[in-house]
């Protein structure tokens, strides 16, 4: 089983850059939702998806933005990179009242 | 909102040695799951044990266990005869609702000695 894929594991951006960080997921599950960890502060909600077609915010949205058009994919753009964004970002998929399943995170960096 | 609070950002024992982390939390529910995650030096994120709060019996996967206390709002993960890859940060998480986003703590780094 895959369970969450998320590509890729490393990228340097440099400042005003855009790019999208990819994640799929094979488990069929209804939720899935983008975090980034920071040193000291946990891993902190960015945005999140209860099913194809619905998103919202989390905890930390400015910079970002998601679509969810299959259950599968949810992708998360980085529409200027900042070095602000400079973190480890993590896709999660789960299903109502189960453990949530995460990718292997990216490693971003922006000089 | 649903604060999750680990009071021990580094904690380390001796191999072989049991070690307990703690978990607070702040919620309004009544019924809902906790849960600890590993992350080891690899980066991914492991399960390594969940709570129904609803249930009175602690939850115990092999050498890990909780010490749920759902009046005081405590979620402590003890660790029995610490092995050298229980060396990790451990992440205590609350879900909201039906678990479509989680608070995480801030994580507790730990670290077995040989």
């Amino acid at each position: 089983n895959a369970g969450v894929t998320q590509t890729p594991k490393f990228q340097v951006l440099k400042t005003g850059q855009s790019m999208t960080l990819q994640c799929a997921q094979d488990m069929n599950h209804e939720y899935m939702s983008w975090y980034r960890q920071d040193p000291g502060m946990g891993l902190r909600l960015i945005h999140y998806s209860v099913g194809a077609g619905i998103t919202d915010q989390g905890e930390v949205p400015n910079g970002y933005n998601v679509s969810r058009s299959t259950t599968e994919d949810f992708p998360l753009r980085l529409l200027s990179a900042a070095p602000s964004q400079t973190s480890v970002y993590f896709c999660a998929s789960s299903r109502q009242n189960t453990e949530a399943f995460f990718g292997q995170g990216t490693r971003l960096t922006v000089v | 909102a649903q604060t999750v609070t680990q009071s021990q950002p580094e904690m380390s024992v001796q191999e072989a040695e049991t070690v307990t982390l703690s978990c607070t939390y702040d919620t309004s529910e009544n019924n809902y799951y906790l849960f600890w995650y590993k992350q080891p030096p690899s980066r991914q994120m492991i399960l390594v044990i969940r709570q129904e709060a609803y249930k009175q019996q602690n939850a115990t996967e092999n050498r890990f266990s909780v010490n749920f206390q759902k009046a005081a709002k405590s979620f402590s993960l003890k660790i029995s005869d610490s092995q050298l890859g229980d060396t990790a940060m451990y992440f205590c998480a609350f879900p909201f609702f039906g678990n479509e986003k989680l608070t995480f703590g801030t994580g507790t780094r730990l670290t077995i000695i040989p």
